[in-house]
């Protein structure tokens, strides 16, 4: 157990809708990042937060947007879903948000779009 | 920007056997590397991490990894296989101190074999 709590661990929507996903860090850690892992794209860095802050931006869609509140969780919202929004989001939490640290992910958000 | 490749995506060893699974950077600064292991339908641990301290980096459940900056490698090995060793390994770079993209490779799949 990493300490990086993911809710839900499930979701099956429809195109076109909207869904958020929620990312607790590990107690004392400041930064969490979000990935998307998917078959045909690997795992993809899609944004970092540090202290509620946006610090690093990866591949991440504009249908999709992320922030992160002053309790440190963290939401992931994705907008006008499409078949290929289908993927596992994980969320990962680091200490001090910099390159050498440790990332914890957490065991993942499976979304599945119909 | 910095990028990994792994090479083979499917490993398969006899348990017992010694177990080498190959990753190759670029980077332009010195960079952090990273392996990773997935075991199915659970998120990324770490098992090992080089941070510019010694080459030879030892990690969780016998695997080592060794800087091989001449060669950009980072391959990962263990001495002897098990069969709860079967999973999803990562390897992954960031590099500079700020720069938190961090870039997975495609992931190989060690099979271990009775």
């Amino acid at each position: 157990d990493s300490g990086v709590t993911q809710t839900p661990k499930h979701l099956i929507t429809a195109t076109g809708q909207r869904v958020t996903l929620r990312c607790s860090p590990r107690s004392g850690d400041l930064s969490v990042y979000w990935y998307q892992q998917s078959l045909d794209q690997g795992l993809q860095f899609l944004i970092q937060y540090y202290n509620g802050e946006e610090r690093a931006k990866g591949n991440i869609l504009e249908r999709f947007s992320a922030q992160q509140f002053p309790d440190l969780h963290s939401e992931l919202n994705l907008s006008s879903l499409e078949l290929g929004d289908s993927a596992l989001y994980f969320c990962a939490s680091s200490v001090a948000g910099v390159s050498a640290d440790t990332q914890y992910f957490g065991p993942g958000t499976r979304l599945t779009v119909l | 920007a910095q990028s990994v490749t792994q090479l083979g995506s499917h490993v398969s060893v006899s348990e017992g056997a010694l177990v080498l699974l190959r990753c190759n950077y670029s980077s332009s600064v010195p960079p952090y590397l990273f392996w990773y292991v997935q075991y199915p339908n659970q998120g990324l641990q770490l098992l090992l991490k080089y941070t510019s301290a010694a080459t030879l980096v030892k990690g969780i459940n016998g695997f080592e990894a060794e800087f091989k900056k001449s060669e950009t490698s980072f391959h990962l090995t263990k001495p002897s296989a098990h069969m709860s060793d079967a999973a999803e390994y990562f390897c992954a770079v960031s590099g500079g101190y700020n720069n938190n993209d961090m870039r997975f490779g495609a992931g190989t799949r060690l099979t271990v074999k009775p």
